[in-house]
């Protein structure tokens, strides 16, 4: 089975500064994708970031980037110049690309405080 | 488009009642995936269908149920509630053949008493 680990349970950052969440998995399967989810108090899930594991590319969405090591299972976010709105609690999360067991596995979460 | 839409967004409960959660997806969508969400356990797989079948189920006692109806709305329903079923319990659902797109609803939040 997945596992989904993130180390850090709150992060705080300066406005307009860049922050890193880390994350680690851990899968014998070789094609997967991996995701960073925000969850701001109002709990609606938003995607902010997805990453495909046979892609080496880093992805990127404008402010938000990834640093995904497939052989170390490490899949990191940075958010660049933070703002107030990025404060949430993010998850990063892991999903078979083939196989019968397609759901999310999430990681236990990083709550982020932004500092005005 | 609507997004994925969650009834009721409150609801408190007795242990021992059941409850029943619904979900409406997000037009043309035929996969529906639940999760419950607790302080403790984090966020958990419940189950998956499309279709009107169930295509994946996590590991929750059969208290658990769910089901998908004809016009892809599903609902879930946990019978003889106990204080841990206290969650948030979200719903997502996702395009055909776009596997790595899921929109989640704003999910709805049980207390068990």
């Amino acid at each position: 089975a997945q596992t989904v680990t993130q180390s850090q349970p709150e992060m705080s950052v300066q406005e307009a500064e860049t922050v890193t969440l880390s994350c680690t998995y851990d899968t014998s399967e070789s094609d997967y994708y991996l995701f960073w989810y925000k969850q701001p108090p109002s709990r609606q899930m938003i995607l902010v970031i997805r990453q495909e594991a046979y892609k080496q590319q880093n992805a990127t969405e404008n402010r938000f980037s990834v640093n995904f090591q497939k052989a170390a299972k490490s899949f990191s976010l940075k958010i660049s110049d933070s703002q107030l709105g990025d404060a949430a609690m993010y998850f990063c999360a892991y999903r078979s690309r083939s196989g019968s067991a397609r759901q999310l596995t999430f990681g236990s979460g990083t709550q982020l405080t932004v500092l005005p | 488009k609507a997004g994925v839409t969650q009834t009721p967004r409150y609801l408190i409960k007795t242990r021992g009642q059941q409850v029943t959660l619904s979900c409406s997806p997000i037009s043309g969508h035929r996969s529906v995936s639940w999760y419950q969400q607790t302080p403790g356990q984090g966020l958990q797989f419940l189950f998956e269908y499309f279709s009107e079948t169930q295509r994946n189920k996590g590991n929750f006692p059969g208290r658990f149920s769910g089901r998908q109806f004809s016009n892809s709305r599903s609902e879930m329903n946990v019978s003889t509630l106990e204080l841990g079923d206290s969650a948030l319990y979200l719903c997502a659902s996702r395009p055909d053949r776009i596997p790595y797109e899921q929109y989640f609803g704003p999910g709805t939040r049980l207390t068990v008493t």
